[in-house]
């Protein structure tokens, strides 16, 4: 198993600003994803963070937008950069099991974002 | 990875079996089925995983006809608290990708 911590686990920000959100695992992975989950809806998955290159990110998400780092197998961080009200938002990271062929996935408790 | 399709919402009453059925069409050889829950101001959690026939757990059984189209959950007599969102995926092992692909879930509501 795994367990992730995300920082801040919730926040009110002001269109424009940027804020950076924090997921620590309790193990080393390789592939830590990043999911955004708007009111009442579904997760979408924004982008997979791999250590040691730049991330890969979905279809209408960008690196401009979404600034991802992972400078260890423990850690990332995702940045919403010049937020407007849409990006209004719970962020999940989460990881999959680290033994091999491991497909469960485990998440944090998700970072609740409001801009006003 | 394969789409999901399931209902979107479901009632049931407090001890009662409850059945929710996903199909996905194209699911791949060496994808798997698994299925996740989720409240409210909380991140998905992992309920059971299968790939072929029948999987059960403490929490649910996974039923999976062999041409794999479609899989069912079922939740033996179910309770207030197992109201939440339901989730069906499919997905590939850990070696292979582990990127999940989540469809819109089933909101399922208990009633006393």
């Amino acid at each position: 198993s795994a367990v992730i911590s995300q920082k801040p686990s919730r926040d009110i920000c002001q269109r424009g600003t940027s804020l950076t959100i924090q997921c620590q695992v309790d193990s080393q992975v390789t592939m830590m994803f990043w999911y955004r989950q708007q009111p009442g809806q579904s997760l979408t998955l924004i982008a997979t963070a791999n250590q040691g290159s730049e991330a890969t990110y979905e279809s209408g998400f960008v690196i401009d937008k979404f600034p991802i780092s992972r400078p260890n197998l423990t850690f990332s961080t995702l940045t919403v950069s010049n937020m407007s009200p849409e990006d209004s938002s719970i962020y999940l990271c989460s990881v999959v099991g680290t033994l091999p062929g491991d497909t469960e996935a485990f998440f944090g408790q998700g970072t609740r974002l409001t801009v006003v | 990875l394969a789409k999901t399709t399931q209902p979107i919402s479901m009632d049931s009453y407090e001890g009662q079996e409850v059945n929710i059925t996903c199909s996905h069409n194209n699911i791949a050889t060496n994808d798997y089925i698994t299925w996740y829950q989720q409240f409210p101001s909380q991140g998905p959690r992992f309920i059971i995983q299968g790939y072929k026939t029948k999987v059960t757990n403490e929490v649910a059984s996974l039923f999976i006809p062999a041409d794999r189209k479609s899989s069912t959950l079922s939740l033996p007599r179910v309770s207030l608290s197992d109201t939440a969102v339901y989730y069906c995926l499919v997905s590939r092992v850990y070696n292979q990708g582990g990127k999940l692909i989540f469809g819109q879930g089933t909101e399922l509501s208990v009633k006393p």
